[in-house]
């Protein structure tokens, strides 16, 4: 079983819908939780960092975390055609760790 | 400064070059990574820098040979290729090694061994 697993895409939605990405874990020791995306041919952007269960708004980004049930979550309303890109979960164990990525799943939103 | 600032962004070389990519921030922070991205593929990591010494080599292979000038700079040498190390390299920053806040990707440099 990887560490990190995330729902396999593509995704494709029209314009304004709620978008829903989510990973799941398998290591309770990962205490950090980011969200990345990913523009082609770009490197990727951090969107949302959490380290707590709980939501954490920013935006049209909300990103939710569920420590018990090791299952992680990025909302995106309203979406617009610029969010089409790939979205990366990541996460840390703690310091002189390494970032452990989900294979990430790729987001079109139509016009 | 928020930024990771990579080059080139694009680079094609033959097998028997020698070339060097460049990393650099001003964010002050003291964790400095490479990492290699293939198409439809997460990055993996290759090399972590912390308080500019090694403290992380993945196995990479001796063809890469990273380097740390100063805590600002990060560069990774190329040499003697092969077109399977054609790829994205990705440049990244933290706080300290691990830090989740602030761990900031460049835009990278596309890679081509022809």
């Amino acid at each position: 079983q990887k560490e990190v697993e995330q729902d396999p895409g593509p995704l494709s939605v029209p314009e304004g819908a709620i978008v829903s990405l989510n990973c799941t874990y398998s290591n309770s020791a990962f205490q950090y939780f980011m969200w990345y995306r990913q523009y082609s041919r770009k490197g990727p952007e951090l969107l949302m960092y959490t380290y707590s269960s709980g939501n954490k708004e920013d935006g049209r980004f909300t990103a939710q975390v569920d420590k018990s049930s090791k299952y992680i979550s990025l909302f995106i309303r309203d979406s617009q055609p610029s969010d089409s890109a790939t979205y990366l979960c990541a996460m840390l164990r703690g310091a002189n760790s390494k970032l452990t990525f989900g294979k990430g799943i790729t987001l079109s939103v139509r016009p | 400064d928020t930024e990771v600032t990579q080059t080139p962004k694009h680079l094609v070389m033959g097998m028997t070059n020698k070339k060097s990519l460049k990393c650099e921030q001003h964010m002050g922070h003291r964790a400095m990574y490479w990492y290699k991205q293939k198409a439809k593929k997460p990055p993996e990591l290759m090399f972590v820098y912390s308080y500019e010494k090694l403290s992380i080599n993945e196995s990479v292979p001796s063809r890469f040979s990273p380097e740390c000038p100063n805590s600002s700079l990060l560069n990774l040498h190329l040499h003697a290729l092969q077109p399977e190390d054609s790829a994205l390299y990705l440049c990244a920053s933290s706080q300290g090694e691990g830090a989740p806040y602030g761990y900031t990707f460049g835009s990278g440099t596309r890679l081509t061994v022809v």
